[in-house]
């Protein structure tokens, strides 16, 4: 069984530029969500999609956009960086959208804007 | 709004002396309590699921409990590996949105 996996790894942009992020959910695993974990601070959720669909968001601006495609695998998208935005950013992946379905984490983009 | 609190903000351990980690929760509903280890640049690991006062589950020489205001991660004779910070999270499933939101952890380092 494949866990969840994300690329790149690292990433250096520069303000006001785009970034794409990546992530693969574990097999059989239909629900992604996304979190921005700042240094020093827990993961703060972003958006969720469940069978290609947003299924909720955070407090994170329209900037801030994803997509989910049919094989469940999933992109985070943020236009215009800012320099608050460098942070790691974590993808989960679950079967479904309840509490009783664990959310699995991948090993997280680190993403710096300068 | 759901809020999660997770104290003390760092904690050192000798190895062998056992402590426990608080977390206290403002959720309308828990409909699960989650607690995660996440080391140095890596995504949290599950360690367990909460979902009603009362409730225990143990892994190894972990021990996670929950009442309705609080849960408490015990850690019994802690060795080296066991550094790491611990987070807490609760799942919210108002509005449509299912997501967890998470305390800033709690940094353990067990010193040999």
């Amino acid at each position: 069984e494949t866990g969840v996996t994300q690329s790149p790894t690292h990433l250096i942009k520069t303000r006001g530029q785009q970034v794409t992020l990546r992530c693969s959910s574990q097999s059989g695993h239909n629900t992604v969500s996304w979190y921005q974990q700042a240094l020093g601070q827990g993961p703060q959720f972003i958006f969720q999609y469940y069978r290609e669909e947003e299924n909720g968001r955070g407090n994170f601006p329209p900037r801030f956009s994803g997509l989910q495609f049919p094989n469940y695998s999933s992109e985070l998208n943020v236009n215009a960086l800012e320099l608050d935005d460098s942070a790691l950013y974590l993808c989960a992946s679950s079967l479904g959208q309840s509490s009783y379905n664990e959310q699995f984490f991948g090993p997280g983009t680190r993403l710096t804007v300068l | 709004e759901d809020q999660v609190t997770q104290s003390p903000e760092a904690l050192r351990l000798q190895e062998g002396e056992s402590s426990s980690l608080n977390c206290s929760y403002t959720v309308s509903g828990l409909r699960g309590l989650f607690w995660y280890r996440q080391d140095p640049g890596k995504g949290p690991e599950f360690l367990f699921t909460l979902y009603s006062a009362g409730e225990e589950k143990e892994k190894e020489r972990l021990k996670a409990t929950l009442t309705k205001k609080e849960s408490f991660l015990h850690i019994t004779a802690p060795k080296p590996e066991d550094s790491a910070t611990y987070l807490c999270a609760v799942f919210n499933s108002g509005a449509g949105s299912y997501q967890l939101t998470f305390g800033k952890g709690t940094k353990l380092s067990v010193i040999p």
